[in-house]
């Protein structure tokens, strides 16, 4: 069972670069979410869908951009990369929101934009 | 207040020794908590959840004190394994919303030998 399965696991851009973050689950969630982790501090939501063709932003969603057309695939865009980008981006599922909202994350994409 | 504050230590603590941490978060109204694991450069990983009445999964007992509006994870017996970083997470709704989790920045914990 593979769970959440980010790619790819590391990646360098230069500054006005773009790229995109895939993210899958196989667990049949239809809530998923992507949060950025910077150096000693808490997750933050970018993004989060509660299903297919539904998303909405985060605490920090400027720079980025989401899609969902499928149950399992949520990727994240990065258009025009910025230094203040760099960072670690967790992709995570759930079964369900409100108060059973235990999320399952992937392993992550270490980020870096020079 | 911060919405969710933790001691980010590190906590250095012997082998076999009883730790405790502490969680407090600034919404009277959260409805749900959370203590999740997070090991150096991985994901985090629910530990537990945190449920009113206290909890405990073999030696680890979470706390809820609404009044005071703070969370506590106890590890007791503690191994080498252990040593990781506690992310207190709360979560503000108690409806459908999905957006409500609000992660700590965690607490670092080193089990030494």
């Amino acid at each position: 069972n593979a769970g959440v399965t980010q790619t790819p696991k590391f990646r360098i851009l230069k500054i006005g670069q773009s790229m995109t973050l895939q993210c899958t689950q196989d667990m049949n969630h239809n809530y998923m979410y992507w949060y950025r982790q910077d150096p000693g501090m808490g997750l933050k939501l970018i993004y989060y869908s509660v299903g297919a063709g539904i998303t909405d932003k985060g605490e920090v969603p400027n720079g980025y951009n989401v899609s969902r057309s499928t149950t399992e695939d949520f990727p994240l865009r990065l258009e025009l990369a910025a230094p203040s980008q760099t960072s670690v981006y967790f992709c995570a599922s759930s079964y369900s929101g409100g108060t059973k909202n235990i999320q399952y994350f992937g392993a992550g994409t270490r980020l870096s934009v020079l | 207040r911060k919405e969710v504050e933790q001691d980010p230590g590190p906590f250095n603590v012997p082998e076999g020794a009883t730790v405790a941490f502490n969680c407090t978060y600034s919404n009277s109204a959260s409805q749900s908590f959370f203590w999740y694991r997070q090991d150096c450069r991985k994901e985090p990983k629910l530990l537990m959840s945190v449920y009113s009445s206290g909890n405990e999964d073999g030696r680890f007992t979470a706390q809820l004190n609404r009044a005071s509006q703070y969370i506590s994870l106890l590890i007791r017996d503690s191994k080498l394994s252990d040593s990781a970083t506690y992310l207190c997470v709360v979560n503000r709704y108690s409806g459908g919303g999905a957006d409500g989790l609000t992660f700590g920045k965690g607490t670092h914990l080193i089990i030494q030998p």
